[in-house]
Formats: structure tokens, sequence, C-alpha cells
């Protein structure tokens, strides 16, 4: 089975403007979740999507938002970028609600200047 | 809250030697517990993880144990090898069914094995 991918790989955006990320989860994997990886506050929670719709959500501010295909590929996007926002972003992939293992794609290293 | 605290922050072991992390958890109606490995510019890589009916967990060198009375958890690595050095994760599940989709991690371990 092929992992799961993230595009793209790599993003320079600048201040002000908007990102969107996307994800593609294991073949047959319903839940994809997203978190943030800096240095300073290592990986956190942004949130999940189970079956189209956003099943948890972390602390993180309104500009983070995301949606969910019916075949399960995920996106999120990042409204006015802030310096702050530069990160690795990773989505996570998990089978089903019952089943928590969770498999990393490759992230995405956004970079804000 | 929901809170993880992992320790040590940085590990250096000698090759062949032992090596523990330990991590606390606050939130009691966590039940499953993921530790990943992250070597420097790669993905995590899940390596074990254990749920909240059993005690310990085997595979290979790896082990994990867990006490939920003390919300306590650790990764035990026996025999390192150099090929073990890298940023060790662990993570708990937050909440109970409704929220099977997140969990919460520490800041991580940087493990390095000396040849």
């Amino acid at each position: 089975k092929a992992g799961v991918t993230q595009t793209p790989r790599y993003l320079i955006k600048t201040r002000g403007q908007q990102v969107t990320l996307s994800c593609s989860p294991i073949s047959g994997h319903r839940s994809v979740s997203w978190y943030q990886q800096t240095p300073g506050q290592g990986l956190q929670f942004l949130f999940e999507y189970f079956s189209e719709t956003q099943r948890n959500k972390g602390n993180f501010p309104g500009r983070f938002s995301g949606r969910q295909f019916s075949n399960s590929r995920s996106e999120m996007n990042v409204s006015t970028l802030e310096l702050g926002d530069s990160a690795l972003y990773l989505c996570a992939s998990s089978l089903s609600g019952v089943s928590y293992e969770q498999y990393f794609g490759p992230g995405t290293r956004l970079t804000v200047t | 809250g929901e809170n993880v605290e992992q320790h040590p922050s940085t590990l250096s072991v000698q090759e062949g030697d032992s090596a523990v992390i330990k991590c606390t958890y606050s939130d009691s109606a966590s039940n499953y517990f993921p530790w990943y490995k992250q070597e420097l510019g790669k993905r995590p890589q899940l390596i074990i993880d254990i749920r909240s009916n059993v005690g310990e967990k085997k595979d290979q060198r790896i082990a994990v144990t867990l006490n939920k009375t003390a919300k306590h958890f650790s990764l035990h690595i026996t025999e390192t090898q150099p090929e073990d050095s890298a940023v060790y994760f662990c993570a708990a599940s937050m909440g109970g069914s409704s929220n099977t989709g997140k969990l919460i991690f520490g800041q991580g371990t940087t493990l390095q094995v000396k040849p």
C-alpha cells in the first residue's frame, strides 16, 4: 500500500497571503489528522477529519481551517499568514474511529517571509 | 488540561547500553499511547504503541510499559545501536471514543547512541 502523501513538500509565502496544503491518506483510511511541528512547540494537534466531518479541533486560531473530501483526501488552509506560521505541517491518517494507529506523511515545510 | 510531559529532553548512551524515556499524561480518559521515532528530515514513524488494558508490550529490542494509576508510560530500548539515534516522541490520546483522532505529544527526546 502506498503511504500518506502530502503536497507540496515546500512552500514559501509572504505575510498576509493564504496557503492550501493537501494530504492523501493511505487507501482505506478514513481519518485524517493535521499537526504543526515547530522546534519550540513540538508537535501540536490542529484538527481531525473523519468521513468529511471535523471531529476534533486543537487550540489554533480560526485562520486555520480544513476540509475532507469524499475520497478521504484532506486539505488545510491558513489565511492571513503570519511569520509564526512557519513550520512543518504534518498530516496523519488512521483507519477508522476504532483504530488509533496514525501514520504520518512527509510533511509540508511552510516558510512565511 | 491536556498535557504530556516527556523526560529527558536529551539522552546519550554507549552502543549496547539501554535507553529509557519516560512520559506522564494528564487526561485520565487517555487510553492509547504510541511512540514515534523521527530521524532528521523525515516523518515521524510509529515504532510501538500500547493500549490502556495492557501493562507492557514488547517488540524485539523495544518495550513500552504503562502505569495507568500513576499516569506514566515509558519506552525501553535495549542493546542500542547507532541507527537508534533519532528524536523520540511519546503521545497520548485525548478523551474517550469521541476523541479518537487527537493525540497530544510530548516535547521529544533526542537520543544519541555513541559507537
